[in-house]
């Protein structure tokens, strides 16, 4: 059983295109992360949310508590977009639980 | 740069043969943690430290120790490695819990 689940696990998009990604839960949490795991395999920390939605530049992160739901989304993309995006969410009690990532790849 | 830094980069290892990963950084963080990265299993904590002297098991810890002498450093040691140690190794380190994260490069290794 996995605590975390993404939707879809691959993506192919054209350039332009809006994405959405989204992320399931089935834990209480005190918040949720948004990373990016680049081709070269580095790992960037996008958001964290605990309610409501975040901005920043062409990517919006949403959540919604109640339904256990968050969603990232990428307006505009880019081949540079191109990377496995991953949902992670830690419960009161410093547990952490990690999807096994979108793998999104955007073409020109 | 500031940030976190893992070394080596690449290991390969002989089973039973032993290793320490050692991750720093310079942001002054409070919390670092290890995790395992493994095809088709995303991210798992392997052990993790709130401060200074302090380290705490996360969910896949078995055959491996740590320890978090400095603040600034978080070291993860395997003292008979098996194949099934075979993995990418990720450190990350946070000003506090749930907080924003930086993650370090990541260590591949072998186990042979």
């Amino acid at each position: 059983k996995n605590e975390v689940e993404q939707s879809p696990q691959n993506l192919t998009a054209q350039e332009g295109e809006f994405i959405t990604i989204n992320c399931s839960y089935s834990v209480g949490i005190s918040a949720l992360h948004w990373l990016q795991q680049h081709p070269g395999g580095g790992i960037v920390s996008l958001f964290m949310l605990s309610s409501g939605k975040k901005k920043h530049g062409r990517l919006i992160a949403t959540i919604n508590i109640q339904e256990k739901h968050s969603s990232l989304h990428i307006t505009a993309s880019h081949p540079r977009d191109s990377a496995v995006y991953i949902c992670a969410v830690h419960n009161t009690g410093n547990q952490f639980y990690f999807g096994t990532g979108t793998s999104l790849t955007v073409i020109p | 740069n500031a940030g976190v830094t893992q070394t080596p980069k690449f290991r390969v290892l002989k089973t039973g043969q032993s290793m320490t990963l050692l991750c720093a950084q310079d942001m002054n963080h409070e919390y670092m943690y290890w995790y395992r990265q493994d095809p088709g299993m995303g991210l798992r904590l392997i052990h993790y430290s709130v401060g200074e002297g302090t380290t705490a098991k996360g969910e896949v810890p078995d055959g491996y120790n740590v320890s978090r002498l400095k603040k600034q450093n978080f070291l993860l040691g395997l003292e008979s490695a098996a194949p099934s140690q075979t993995s990418v190794y990720f450190c990350a380190s946070g000003a506090r819990f749930n907080y924003g994260y930086t993650f370090g490069s990541g260590t591949r290794l072998t186990v042979v």
